[in-house]
């Protein structure tokens, strides 16, 4: 069966330090991977997506940048965190059809 | 561009009574499918029910329905009997059929059951 796991489960992180948030895949092959952002009470909000290796396609330009440097891995980046990069940090792969997507348990990053 | 609507913030329910919550969307593809997530106190995006476009049917999933109703863009997910246990965070989303299959969100209903 197919899992996705993602780490770390929470972080505190200076402003102004790096960031590298990982996700990697069991079980599927090729999978279209994506990263979501979601502040507190809010919706779900796409950062990256990749359809394949080195490709990488960013929805909203900002402080992050995002990677996948294999198949099944798709990492998240920041060279200097900001603020405003705290919320809870998404991965997900594109699963099947008819159940959406499947996702990770998520990173809840808090950046002081 | 995909859009998906949900106009309530927050609903308060009576354990054991049935609720509605609005979605609506747009979208100029003629082919997408429709989904709804609950995400408890925990994060974690818990998969409910699948609606395609071309279905002529509601989609059902044990206490949950899809009212699907094309014409109008509205896709509002109905939980029958609530429990204690519904009270979490609920998200319509829209995914492309083709490309990168990408899955839009609506901002989310936060329910809530009393008991």
């Amino acid at each position: 069966s197919q899992t996705i796991h993602q780490w770390p489960a929470t972080l505190v992180q200076p402003v102004g330090s790096p960031l590298s948030l990982e996700c990697t895949v069991e079980g599927t092959s090729n999978p279209n991977l994506y990263w979501y952002r979601q502040a507190a009470g809010r919706g779900l909000q796409l950062l990256f997506y990749s359809v394949g290796i080195g490709q990488i396609s960013s929805e909203v330009p900002q402080n992050l940048s995002a990677s996948r440097p294999q198949d099944r891995q798709f990492i998240l980046s920041s060279k200097k965190l900001l603020l405003s990069d705290s919320g809870f940090y998404l991965c997900a792969w594109s699963g099947d059809r008819y159940y959406g997507y499947t996702f990770g348990s998520g990173t809840r990053l808090t950046v002081v | 561009a995909q859009k998906i609507t949900q106009t309530q913030p927050g609903m308060f329910v009576q354990e054991k009574e049935a609720v509605t919550l609005d979605c609506t969307y747009d979208t100029s593809d003629p082919s997408y499918g429709l989904f709804w997530y609950k995400q408890p106190s925990s994060g974690e995006m818990i998969f409910l029910i699948y609606q395609g476009s071309y279905d002529q049917q509601n989609a059902t999933e044990g206490r949950y329905s899809l009212n699907f109703q094309k014409a109008r863009k509205s896709a509002n997910l109905v939980i029958s009997a609530s429990q204690l246990g519904d009270s979490a965070m609920y998200f319509c989303a829209m995914r492309e059929v083709q490309g990168a299959q990408k899955l839009v969100f609506g901002q989310g209903t936060r329910l809530t059951i009393n008991p």
